[in-house]
């Protein structure tokens, strides 16, 4: 079958780094998206890969091993307004996208 | 440019009754999907159109139900509600929904049943 993993909840702290991990199983690949989704609001895109390796987006940065399912969104320098529930979604091979459950991510001050 | 439109963005209904949500998408773009998100179960796929046909479609019961204008508006129909269909619904559109095209999603319409 189709699924995404992502861990529920993390907890982190202003200015320091925090990376969430996904892995996926999909019929076919066709790039992988990290989306974010403030309480209340509608998800916003935020990177998307293809192929292999680590791709920079100012504070935000999004890996990806195709040979292992797994990819991973890296925020450094943390501020309280990345507090925010972070989505992992595949593209499959039939135009549809796979969802993870969403990464609630705390911000401590 | 203007994002993706929902309407109505607050809707109460009661239990049997249908509902009919509306999205307008991104001027251009030909894909729109439509899901279900709820507190703690995350983005639950309903169903894509693209260019007036539906080309997926997610794990939900006959009553809710799709369609997509030649201007590639689309609208969603809930019939006979039930309790648990209290929820927000999304809408996202994309250029064809296709390999780096980003969804852009709507605001969303949020559904209470009483």
């Amino acid at each position: 079958g189709q699924n995404i993993d992502q861990p529920t909840e993390m907890t982190a702290t202003e200015g320091a780094i925090v990376q969430i991990n996904c892995t996926y199983q999909t019929s076919g690949f066709n790039g992988l998206f990290w989306y974010q989704q403030h309480a209340g609001e509608a998800p916003t895109f935020l990177s998307y890969n293809v192929l292999d390796g680590l791709e920079e987006k100012g504070r935000f940065s999004s890996f990806l091993s195709r040979s292992k399912g797994y990819s991973y969104l890296l925020l450094k320098e943390l501020q309280m307004k990345d507090s925010a529930s972070y989505l992992c979604a595949a593209r499959g091979s039939n135009y549809q996208l796979i969802w993870g459950a969403g990464t609630k991510l705390i911000i401590k001050p | 440019k203007a994002g993706v439109t929902q309407t109505p963005r607050y809707l109460i209904k009661t239990r049997g009754q249908q509902v009919t949500l509306s999205c307008s998408p991104i001027s251009g773009h030909r894909s729109v999907s439509w899901y279900q998100q709820t507190p703690g179960q995350g983005l639950q796929f309903l169903f894509e159109y693209f260019s007036e046909t539906q080309r997926n479609k997610g794990n939900f019961p006959g009553r809710f139900s799709g369609r997509q204008f030649s201007n590639s508006r689309s609208e969603m129909n809930v019939s006979t509600l039930e309790l648990g269909d209290s929820a927000l619904y999304l809408c996202a559109s994309s250029l064809e929904g296709d390999g780096n095209q980003p969804q852009h999603f709507g605001d969303g319409t949020r559904l209470s049943i009483l």
